[in-house]
């Protein structure tokens, strides 16, 4: 089945403990994002990759780190988590940049920093 | 700033009537529109695009219509059944981004 899985689905955390949300895709896409969801903000885009070792920053990306080393992983890094970024990330790939043919989406990673 | 808006936090519908989902956006480069179905514990769903060159994309029960003149568009789902019922999202490409609205709550009243 074609999808996108992410790790953990729920993860509460302190403050500066270090943690990595993993994310996988089966379907050989060459672009992967991360997004979190916020109440009343919608989905805003953290960091994307266009393909292995490429990289960049999306529109909220200050606290946030990725790599990309292989084509089917781009897992998110918070080396120091803070409160302000408790919230549910998604994890997405598509086969196009922009995701014009539509984003598959992972299930979802609930985060609570306290 | 947002991009790209969804002024309703929810609509309401009747089984079998239209529903209309409405989105507005300010940056004349999007390239392309998509909206979203999102059911609770799980990952957005893609449910339809369109090309910015066009103004009408229709699959099944779902069309989506750009008006790129008001920077408009909007999604209707004819008949609204009530598996239908979730939060939509419209998004807009752009620079390898792409940019959501807030979401619009539908409730399907059978």
């Amino acid at each position: 089945e074609a999808q996108v899985t992410q790790n953990p689905r729920y993860l509460i955390t302190v403050t500066g403990k270090k943690l990595t949300v993993t994310c996988s895709q089966n379907m050989n896409h060459e672009y992967m994002s991360w997004y979190r969801q916020d109440p009343g903000l919608g989905l805003r885009q953290i960091y994307y990759s266009m393909n292995v070792e490429v990289t960049d920053k999306g529109d909220v990306p200050e606290g946030y780190k990725v790599s990309r080393k292989e084509k089917r992983n781009f897992p998110l890094i918070l080396e120091s988590p803070s409160p302000n970024q408790t919230s549910l990330y998604f994890c997405a790939s598509s086969l196009t940049q922009g995701g014009s043919d539509g984003y598959t989406f992972g299930s979802g990673t609930r985060l609570t920093v306290v | 700033d947002q991009q790209v808006k969804q002024n309703s936090p929810s609509l309401s519908v009747q089984e079998g009537r239209i529903s209309i989902l409405n989105c507005d956006y300010t940056n004349s480069m999007f390239d392309y529109f998509l909206w979203y179905k999102k059911y609770p514990a799980e990952g957005p769903t893609f449910l339809i695009s369109i090309s910015s060159i066009k103004d009408k994309n229709e699959d099944g029960r779902f069309t989506v219509f750009l008006n790129k003149s008001a920077k408009h568009l909007s999604l209707h789902i004819v008949p609204s059944q009530p598996g239908d019922s979730a939060v939509y999202f419209c998004a807009a490409s752009w620079a390898n981004n792409l940019f959501f609205g807030t979401g619009t709550r539908l409730t399907v009243i059978p």
